[in-house]
């Protein structure tokens, strides 16, 4: 099993320029996240999912849009990107967290907006 | 809102020695995480702490959770250079309906010294 992965690894965008990032799980989780992490400041949640077709914002969603179309796959779009927008975002997914289960985080995507 | 603390953020220990890490919540939670973090790396789960008085050791690691102080504890015994990574420690918090999330802390750094 891959686990959870993320492509790309790194992308450099010109503000205003726009993105998908991609994630992708083989464990056959209902749940999936998108998280930022900036330095000093933890993780943070940007939205996240509860199955396919579903998603929900988090703690700082504004300036992103998501989508679930596949169970396995989880997308998180930059329309505008703008430079605090500039982080690592970890996508992580988990069976439920109405149980015993932790989430399972992916290598991550080093994002620079110039 | 659910805030959660981490203290020290930053701790230098000595090889072969004993620390204790701290982790503070501010709202009734019942289930704890602590993950691992190697620098431009990914999160590791390390520990699911699931009640009140629970548990959980791993080598030289063993993290406790008391939900009436609200308090989780990282006990590391004898460090070793290999210990060192940031330790974020996640809390629970059920949502409406089938939604819930993890809110992470900042991260305590560790750097073992010879």
């Amino acid at each position: 099993n891959a686990g959870v992965t993320q492509t790309p690894k790194f992308r450099v965008l010109k503000t205003g320029q726009s993105m998908t990032l991609l994630c992708a799980q083989d464990m056959n989780h209902e749940y999936m996240y998108w998280y930022r992490q900036d330095p000093g400041m933890g993780l943070r949640l940007i939205h996240y999912s509860v199955g396919e077709g579903t998603t929900a914002k988090g703690e700082v969603p504004d300036g992103y849009n998501v989508s679930r179309l596949k169970k396995q796959n989880f997308l998180l779009g930059l329309e505008s990107a703008a430079p605090s927008q500039t982080s690592v975002y970890f996508c992580a997914s988990s069976y439920s967290l109405n149980g015993p289960y932790e989430q399972y985080f992916g290598p991550g995507t080093r994002l620079t907006v110039t | 809102e659910l805030k959660v603390e981490q203290n020290p953020l930053f701790l230098s220990m000595q090889e072969g020695k004993n620390y204790t890490i701290y982790c503070n919540y501010s709202t009734t939670s019942d289930r704890l995480y602590w993950y691992r973090q190697d620098p431009g790396k990914s999160l590791e789960s390390l520990f699911v702490l699931l009640s009140n008085g629970a548990v959980k050791q791993e080598g030289r690691l063993m993290a406790s959770l008391d939900t009436k102080a609200r308090l989780s504890t990282l006990h590391i015994t004898a460090a070793v250079h290999d210990l060192s990574a940031t330790y974020f420690c996640a809390v629970f918090t059920p949502l409406t309906g089938a939604n819930s999330k993890l809110t992470f802390g900042k991260g305590i750094t560790l750097s073992v010294r010879p």
